[in-house]
């Protein structure tokens, strides 16, 4: 079975610092792994996955994230925070064949204060 | 494209009723899923189709879900009788397979239902 793991219920961030939300999988093969924001009271809107290749990866809103094998991990990145930015935040795996649904994390709530 | 499009966007209900949610995938996409939110269970999938087949449907939560994909542009969820524990936010989601060696496929989320049941 696939999992995903979001460690962090909350990440508080300055504006104009660096973030990080950490996200970690577990499965079959060698993942695919997504990135989706949630506005409040939107969908989720797609930022960026891995696939294969450069284990970095660069998304919309300049937003990217780190393909880490060894440590399971894909976690989100952005050079400076914006508050806009402040939003939920899903990290989710599937295996590159059988079941096509996305399995997802709890969510990371981002906060950027000014 | 209009994206991924769900009606109604909010739904009030009264327990026993029933509830029919609909979503209209992005034209041209062959795969369609429906997912439910909640704080408890976090984002969760009920169900998906390709090309308007049901796949897997082992997330649906019992016998009064059901999903039907009657063309490649239509897809329904209902819920007959509805229970308060079905109060969530309902999501659709369509990706295209693009074939090939290493293909991959986004999904792309409808704004959701917001489903109450009184």
């Amino acid at each position: 079975a696939q999992s995903v793991a979001q460690p962090e219920d909350q990440v508080n961030v300055a504006e104009g610092n660096p973030l990080t939300v950490k996200c970690t999988y577990s499965v079959s093969g060698n993942p695919y792994l997504f990135w989706y924001v949630q506005y409040p009271n939107r969908g989720l809107q797609f930022l960026l996955k891995y696939i294969t290749g450069d284990n970095l990866v660069k998304g919309s809103y300049g937003f990217e994230a780190e393909f880490n094998k060894s440590q399971t991990s894909f976690h989100l990145k952005k050079p400076s925070a914006l508050v806009s930015d402040s939003a939920l935040y899903f990290c989710a795996v599937r295996a590159p064949t059988g079941r096509r649904a996305l399995t997802f994390g709890s969510g990371t709530r981002l906060q950027v204060q000014p | 494209d209009a994206g991924v499009i769900q009606s109604p966007r909010h739904e009030v209900t009264e327990m026993g009723q029933e509830v029919t949610l609909r979503c209209k995938p992005i034209s041209g996409h062959d795969y369609l899923f429906w997912y439910r939110q909640t704080m408890m269970r976090g984002l969760e999938l009920l169900i998906y189709f390709n090309n308007n087949v049901p796949i897997d449907d082992s997330g649906m939560p019992e016998d009064r879900f059901s999903a039907k994909m009657p063309n490649a542009s239509f897809s329904t969820l209902k819920i007959q009788p509805s229970e308060p524990r079905d109060s969530a936010v309902y999501f659709c989601a369509s990706s295209y397979t693009s074939g090939g060696a290493g293909f991959t496929d986004t999904q792309y989320f409808g704004p959701g239902t917001r489903l109450t049941v009184l």
